[in-house]
């Protein structure tokens, strides 16, 4: 079984501030990662995901994660805010022995708030 | 592209009321899932389903039961509505090529009073 820890369930930047969501998983197997955003009353959406290879992955809006295998950790960062990144994020973990058909363990979720 | 689709968006039950959440996918994916999501708790897996005819236990499972009679629709039904189902309802479907990502419907947000 795995789990996932999200350090932070708010967190208030300025816009054009640079910003770090933490996330911290255990498994006993190794594991595909996920970021997902969900923006007010919509469903999620995938933001970024790692499955292997390069420990740096990056969206399409400007954010970037890093897996840490040691640190079992794997952080989202923007180096620049905007209004519009203000969301609910949620880090995921899948292990690979089941081919992802029994889903995904989600974190509680951290609140992204961007303050003008 | 519909992708997932959830019925109703909204619906207020009374307690011991029963009703069924519509899902519906039309990405031919074999695996199903229905997730809720409680304030500050993250979501948390109902039930989920590998394949028509296939369902198993999340790891919430308790006043809920599901069917998949076609690889389309995963239907989520409550026997006896109570207060503590209060939640948003997310299907989500997938499929071995995917390697775990999930695609989400929008949400059906459920009160029970």
């Amino acid at each position: 079984a795995q789990s996932v820890t999200q350090l932070d369930s708010q967190v208030p930047v300025f816009e054009e501030a640079p910003v770090e969501l933490r996330c911290n998983y255990s498994s006993s197997v190794s594991v595909y990662l996920f970021w997902y955003v969900q923006y007010p009353n919509q469903g999620l959406q995938l933001l970024l995901k790692y499955l292997s290879g390069s420990t740096l992955v990056e969206s399409i809006n400007g954010f970037e994660a890093e897996f840490n295998k040691s640190q079992t950790s794997f952080h989202l960062r923007k180096p620049s805010v905007h209004i519009s990144d203000t969301a609910e994020y949620f880090c995921a973990v899948s292990d690979f022995s089941g081919g992802g058909a029994d889903g995904l363990t989600f974190g509680k979720g951290t609140h992204l708030i961007i303050q003008p | 592209n519909a992708g997932v689709t959830q019925t109703p968006k909204f619906r207020i039950l009374k307690i011991g009321q029963s009703m069924t959440l519509q899902c519906t996918q039309d990405m031919n994916h074999n695996y199903m899932y229905w997730y809720r999501q409680d304030p500050g708790m993250g979501l948390k897996l109902i039930y989920y389903s590998v394949g028509a005819g296939i369902t198993d236990k999340g790891e919430v499972p308790n006043g809920y039961n599901v069917s998949r009679s076609t690889t389309e629709d995963f239907p989520l039904r409550l026997e006896l509505a109570a207060p503590s189902q209060t939640s948003v309802y997310f299907c989500a479907s997938s499929s071995p090529s995917n390697t775990g990502e999930l695609f989400f419907g929008e949400g059906s947000r459920l009160t029970v009073l």
